[in-house]
């Protein structure tokens, strides 16, 4: 496998339902994001991690839980969601933290009924 | 007013045409301006950036910068049904990437 992959690529859940998006980084970098992407949206930035650490937390509702325990990994964890919060989740790496030059995954396109 | 403002689009031309794709901000102190490419099903993936006001040029693609009119483009030259796909600006600033929301480009054979 090579650059940023996500699993599943694709997850229908109920509003009482927990589940979790899975995010691996082939790249080596030390930095890794979490974005929703809504139609006819600009990307929102979730949040952020620097070698593990969260750097960045953009008032995300506390629904979403996110945890990184390694640099190549990255989960986003969902519970008592939204119907708003359907969208396609991307993750993204960089070689260094918040930098300009981010690798995307082919995202979690998320449909909560 | 948004920071960065884009035209969702659709934009529709025939292949061959040179292609125009245009963004403006807000925020004159931001830093490094990147063009993003998203295919259907698929994640965004980096095109080029620049840092400077004046052209790149990469291949086919160029990319503008006009700080003082605070305008940025993306041209491509000798367009093909291959470039057909939503195109995002974005700007690097305070350690943040600033996202447009897209244009969808069609290149019709």
């Amino acid at each position: 496998e090579t650059g940023v992959t996500q699993t599943p690529r694709h997850l229908v859940m109920g509003m009482t339902n927990k589940k979790s998006l899975k995010c691996e980084q082939h790249l080596g970098h030390n930095a890794m994001y979490w974005y929703k992407q809504s139609a006819k949206k600009p990307l929102e930035l979730m949040f952020v991690y620097s070698l593990e650490e969260r750097v960045e937390n953009n008032s995300v509702p506390s629904r979403f839980s996110p945890e990184c325990p390694n640099s190549s990994h990255l989960f986003l964890h969902l519970h008592t969601l939204q119907p708003e919060d359907s969208a396609l989740y991307l993750c993204a790496s960089s070689e260094r933290t918040s930098g300009n030059e981010q690798y995307f995954g082919p995202g979690t396109r998320l449909t909560v009924t | 007013q948004k920071e960065v403002e884009q035209d969702p689009g659709p934009l529709s031309v025939p292949e061959g045409a040179i292609v125009s794709l245009n963004c403006t901000y807000s925020n004159s102190a931001f830093q490094y301006f990147m063009w993003y490419r998203q295919y259907s099903r698929k994640g965004p993936e980096l095109l080029m950036y620049t840092y400077s006001s004046g052209n790149k040029e990469d291949g086919r693609f160029t990319a503008q910068v006009d700080k003082s009119s605070k305008y940025i483009s993306l041209f491509i030259r000798d367009s093909q049904p291959s470039d057909s796909a939503t195109y995002l600006c974005a700007i690097w600033s305070n350690y943040q990437l600033i996202w447009g929301a897209g244009t969808k480009l069609i290149i019709k054979p």
